[in-house]
């Protein structure tokens, strides 16, 4: 079945550390790849994007993504998390011909200690 | 961005009832808007795809005549859940979208008792 995965459930790190998230997805062709974050309390928010061209995709708040197409991957990274990163952290994918239709990963919980 | 609201954020109901959640974009006119469930430590689940001035689509395996969507404005979407039961129970998010990126709304808790 087409998914999208997200093998880290739950992360704990210190501040300064650094982040990576694993995205994967199943689906064949074309596809657009986004991650959004889920602060405590508030809605889903956008942090990157990415429909075509350079595969490393830099967002807000220091945030980046690689999309390497063989892997079917689209992992998040932060070179050095700060306590206000502590949040969920959603990948989702649409297909080219059907942008607006997204498909959600299970998330992942990322809780960063002062 | 743009402002996705919901209204209400929170309903606790009886089974048997129904109850109406509105989804409305507040600074742009949205074709379409999205409605999906999300349960306990998983991921956000689409369930149907609302359109303005037609039918909704459901996604496969969503009763349509329990989850019931009327979008009869661009910025307007509503989602009645008929007949509820404690197992409908669930928080249901709400999205809009334009050419470029979808807005989510802040959600609904809604708890059947």
């Amino acid at each position: 079945a087409q998914s999208v995965s997200q093998h880290n459930h739950h992360v704990i790190l210190s501040e300064a550390a650094s982040l990576e998230l694993g995205c994967n997805y199943s689906y064949g062709g074309t596809v657009n790849l986004f991650w959004y974050v889920q602060y405590p309390g508030q809605h889903l928010q956008l942090l990157l994007k990415y429909f075509s061209g350079d595969p490393l995709v830099k967002g807000i708040k220091g945030f980046e993504a690689e999309f390497i197409k063989s892997k079917f991957s689209f992992n998040l990274r932060k070179p050095s998390v700060q306590w206000s990163d502590t949040a969920e952290y959603f990948c989702a994918v649409s297909r080219v011909y059907n942008f607006n239709k997204f498909y959600f990963g299970s998330g992942t919980k990322l809780n960063v200690k002062p | 961005g743009a402002v996705v609201s919901q209204h209400p954020s929170r309903v606790i109901c009886k089974s048997g009832t129904s109850v109406k959640i509105e989804c409305r974009s507040l600074d742009f006119q949205a074709t379409t808007m999205f409605w999906y469930r999300q349960f306990p430590k998983q991921s956000l689940m689409l369930m149907a795809t609302s359109n303005e001035g037609s039918k909704a689509t459901y996604e496969q395996g969503v009763e349509k005549d329990k989850f019931l969507i009327n979008h009869a404005s661009l910025t307007l979407s509503t989602l009645t859940v008929t007949s509820a039961h404690p197992e409908d129970s669930s928080f249901y998010i709400c999205s809009a979208s334009d050419p470029l990126e979808q807005y989510f709304g802040p959600g609904t808790r809604l708890t059947v008792t």
